[in-house]
């Protein structure tokens, strides 16, 4: 089956700081990675969608500069939460989107303090 | 109005009763209709999906859309207290190019032993 490795599951860090997530399909080639973020109690929001090679497509309200995506391969793709403020603390999701349809992350657990 | 539409909530069920899990969504071109099952702290997991309108079974779940209604259900039957999650209904996008999943706000269950 198809599988999505999410790093790291849980940061934390200082507010003004950045964190990159990593999201890499082990097993299959991922033609579009999806980029979620999921407030407590809430649904998945979508952030943005890339596709290897080419920029990412953001969301409204999405600030592209803040949150930087990199879809170096098809397999590998990243999100950078650049300037960190404990208003981006939340649950960041990645999703992949291959031959066996859409493999979610195990999500990163993201803490601003 | 939203795109896709949830009960939020609370559902609760006795075990081994019938589930009964339902979602609008908007946009009548709509074609993949997906149920994920999240558990609290964890990424989003995949139940079913279904194309067709009618029926379709796995094992104790059941889908079911009606695209004339623009309505898509999810049945768990002999529920058990592993069922109790929030469930995510989502839809994907209908321009080429553009499948991104929209997901709905989620039901919350809750199986009583």
């Amino acid at each position: 089956g198809a599988v999505v490795s999410q790093h790291p599951s849980r940061v934390i860090c200082k507010s003004g700081t950045s964190v990159k997530i990593e999201c890499r399909s082990l097993d299959f080639q991922a033609t579009t990675m999806f980029w979620y973020r999921q407030f407590p109690k809430q649904s998945l929001m979508l952030m943005a969608t890339s596709n290897e090679g080419s920029k990412a497509t953001y969301e409204q309200g999405v600030e592209k500069d803040k949150f930087l995506i990199n879809h170096a391969s098809l397999t590998l793709s990243t999100l950078t939460v650049t300037s960190a403020h404990p208003e981006d603390s939340s649950f960041y999701i990645c999703s992949a989107q291959g031959f066996y349809g859409y493999t979610f992350g195990s999500g990163t657990r993201l803490t601003v303090v | 109005q939203k795109e896709v539409e949830q009960n939020s909530g609370p559902l609760s069920v006795p075990e081994g009763a019938i589930a009964s899990l339902n979602c609008t969504y908007s946009d009548r071109g709509s074609q993949s209709f997906f149920w994920y099952r999240q558990y609290s702290g964890k990424s989003p997991e995949l139940i079913m999906f279904i194309y067709s309108n009618g029926d379709k079974e796995d094992g104790r779940f059941t889908a079911q859309l009606n695209k004339a209604s623009q309505y898509v259900s999810l049945l768990i039957r002999d529920s058990q207290p592993s069922d109790s999650a929030t469930y995510l209904c989502a839809v994907r996008g209908t321009n080429f190019g553009n499948e991104k999943l929209t997901f709905g706000t989620g039901t919350r269950l809750t199986i009583i032993p």
